[in-house]
């Protein structure tokens, strides 16, 4: 059963807009993720945030920029994509009692 | 940081047999080892973990075994079906750390 939501489902932009993705989650969990998994279908984390704070920021180019107004919620903006961007972009939420992750069931974003 | 690498990146089995996938991490202070199902066009999703305080878990078809001294960990379907054909995933972490690291992936393919 789904939990972590993610809209939208795709989005097909040009070089230099911007787009935001959202992504919720309604299991109470106090930590999110966004990963971003490539053609090759490689996971890589991108941002953590703990309970709004932002505790991991992996080397991802400034034009990226989480957002989250309370735990449940965090989106993602790129202010001006770039053909590398094309991937499909996976939000996570962690039960940290457990640490297993739950994910959502992605964006997928073409850049063209 | 962590590093975790899976092998093989292709794996093809006729059904009914059982199928292996094996990963090394680096930072001996990983105690978490979850793996992640992924159907396409789907979200990854967690089949089967294991922590530091077990060598050997078995659910449903699935036997992890974890080697500390090695770092090495590893997944074994037994009596493989065609449902089975899948992308998986092994990770690792530390506990509370909040960062896991994903392997690059195996693409399992059970031919009837």
């Amino acid at each position: 059963e789904t939990a972590v939501f993610q809209t939208p489902n795709y989005h097909v932009t040009q070089v230099g807009n911007e787009v935001s993705f959202n992504c919720k989650q309604t299991l109470g969990h106090d930590t999110m993720y966004w990963y971003k998994q490539d053609s090759k279908k490689l996971l890589k984390i991108m941002f953590s945030y703990n309970n709004k704070q932002l505790i991991v920021n992996e080397t991802v180019p400034r034009r990226f920029s989480p957002q989250s107004s309370d735990k449940a919620h965090l989106n993602l903006r790129i202010k001006s994509v770039e053909p590398e961007d094309s991937a499909v972009y996976l939000c996570a939420s962690r039960d940290i009692s457990n640490e297993r992750l739950f994910f959502g069931h992605g964006t997928k974003l073409s850049v063209l | 940081g962590e590093q975790v690498e899976q092998l093989p990146s292709i794996l093809r089995v006729q059904e009914g047999s059982s199928a292996s996938i094996n990963c090394t991490y680096e930072n001996s202070a990983s105690n978490y080892f979850p793996w992640y199902k992924q159907e396409p066009g789907e979200n990854p999703k967690l089949i089967i973990d294991i922590r530091s305080n077990m060598e050997r878990k078995q659910t449903q078809g699935l036997i992890v075994l974890l080697d500390k001294k090695a770092k090495r960990f590893s997944l074994h379907i037994t009596d493989t079906q065609p449902g089975d054909s899948a992308m998986y995933f092994c990770a690792a972490t530390v506990t509370n750390t909040g960062k896991l690291t994903f392997g690059d992936g195996t693409v399992l393919t059970v031919k009837p």
